[in-house]
């Protein structure tokens, strides 16, 4: 089945940028979903098909997505976006939803 | 407000079963497909099921695939999930999840989530 790939963890100072990548086989051939999750928390959705924006979500928050790689950008990086990301996928072979391992972004 | 509640999670002995229920509210439920989302203690997303918007599709990963059962009673805007030979690998909190539009597709994000509620498989 489909697999997405993602580093455990991502470490940024405040202000500076981070980027969470998640891999797939081609998965620029596939829109991509992210979503942020706080302990304790359910998770909240922050980009879905690749680069839109749900409303409330910070301009700070973006996304692309080509080729094996997709991509969670957070600008000017604040205390409160730490949390782990999730990106998710649907796997139309198996007619799955395929979410990636998830990181722990922290912030320094 | 746009809202889903779970409940019926509990501590379960391995093998025996348990239902959860799903109340949604505040939306039309009955055009919406819905999804049923699980997180292990400490471990990442994965999602369980999905029942199309009159319950007549389902599909369903293969970890519970032949033992979890997944329906809808539309007349009470409630989600069951209906689990069996409950392992302990089983033991997680079990999100009900709305997509972000109307119909049956798979490849919608989901905007709204359920608070979660915890199963324990454990003898």
């Amino acid at each position: 089945s489909y697999v997405l790939t993602q580093p455990p963890s991502v470490s940024v100072a405040p202000g500076k940028t981070a980027r969470i990548t998640c891999g797939g086989n081609n998965i620029g051939s596939k829109s991509v979903h992210w979503c942020q999750q706080k302990p304790g928390q359910a998770p909240v959705l922050v980009i879905y098909y690749d680069t839109d924006r749900p409303s409330g979500i910070p301009e700070r928050f973006s996304g692309s997505n080509s080729g094996n790689t997709a991509t969670l950008t957070i600008s000017r990086v604040e205390a409160g976006d730490e949390g782990d990301y999730y990106c998710q996928v649907w796997d139309s072979s198996s007619d799955h939803v395929i979410f990636g391992g998830g990181t722990k972004l922290t912030v320094l | 407000q746009v809202q889903l509640v779970e409940s019926g999670g509990g501590v379960v002995q391995p093998g025996r079963s348990l239902r959860l229920s799903c109340a949604a509210s505040g939306f039309t439920f009955t055009t919406y497909a819905m999804h049923w989302v699980r997180q292990a203690p400490g471990k990442g997303l994965e999602w369980v099921a999905i029942i199309s918007y009159d319950g007549s599709n389902k599909y369903y990963a293969d970890s519970v695939k032949g033992r979890f059962t997944f329906s809808r009673d539309n007349s009470k805007n409630t989600l069951y999930l209906q689990m069996s030979s409950l392992r302990a690998e089983d033991t997680a909190v079990y999100y009900c999840a709305r997509p972000f539009d109307v119909g049956n597709s798979l490849d919608f994000p989901f905007d709204v989530w359920g608070q979660g509620t915890m199963v324990t498989v454990s003898s």
